[in-house]
């Protein structure tokens, strides 16, 4: 399976709200619902935001959602920060046993 | 609180064997979860490698699947990855991670494997 397309780059100013799309998402059985979304800052441990779609793990920022609609997942970042300024990928479960990321964005505040 | 320390050779050689070990504390790696390594090359995204199992079973992403292998050591706690006959293109930044439920919710800071003669 390729890589989950993302766009490469996003951008908003503080405050605002953006999205991003994360499309190819498999409709196999199993990994239809199991997309997950992790936010890089380079050289640090990637953090886990958003999993199973649309759930937040405990300790996330509630500014921090998920949804899906077809093969396309998406992650939306309210109320912008100067700390959200990372990298972002999707990731999905597929058939097969194996995972597969996004191509990444980088989100510029 | 869970953590995961990646460790190994910075450098090896083309053609050579890529082996690195992902210390875990905070978790036992015979506990019911899968451990995996992802990696990510210079200016590119991410990229799973595979995952194992406390019982030992193994899932491979199918693009290495003929030169890699996991394994776990219960008891010294730690996860290893062994990458065969590199090249160039597997320099990358190797992480180590805990799976559970689809999902990986701790992650090492991970360790730059640089392969070049």
């Amino acid at each position: 399976q390729s890589a989950l397309t993302q766009p490469a780059s996003v951008s908003g100013s503080p405050g605002q709200s953006i999205t991003i799309s994360c499309t190819g998402i498999s409709s196999d059985r199993g990994g239809y619902n199991y997309v997950s979304w992790y936010r890089h800052h380079p050289g640090k441990a990637p953090q886990l935001l958003i999993y199973a779609v649309s759930n937040r793990p405990s300790g996330v920022s509630y500014r921090f959602s998920g949804s899906k609609s077809g093969s396309t997942a998406s992650l939306t970042i309210s109320g912008l920060q100067a700390e959200d300024e990372a990298d972002y990928y999707c990731s999905s479960y597929g058939s097969g046993h194996f995972y597969v990321f996004g191509s990444g964005t980088r989100v510029t505040v | 609180q869970v953590q995961l320390q990646e460790s190994g050779p910075g450098l090896v050689e083309p053609s050579g064997t890529l082996s690195l070990i992902c210390a875990v504390s905070g978790d036992f790696v015979s506990s019911d979860t899968w451990w995996s390594w992802v990696r990510q090359s210079p200016g590119q995204g991410l990229e799973w490698i595979g995952e194992i199992y406390y019982g030992g079973s193994t899932n491979y992403n199918p693009s290495l699947r003929s030169r890699v292998s996991i394994s776990a050591d219960k008891s010294k706690n730690q996860i290893s990855l062994k990458l065969s006959s590199v090249t160039a293109a597997d320099t990358a930044v190797y992480f180590c991670a805990r799976g559970n439920d689809y999902k990986w919710d701790y992650w090492g800071q991970g360790t730059l494997v640089t392969v070049s003669s």
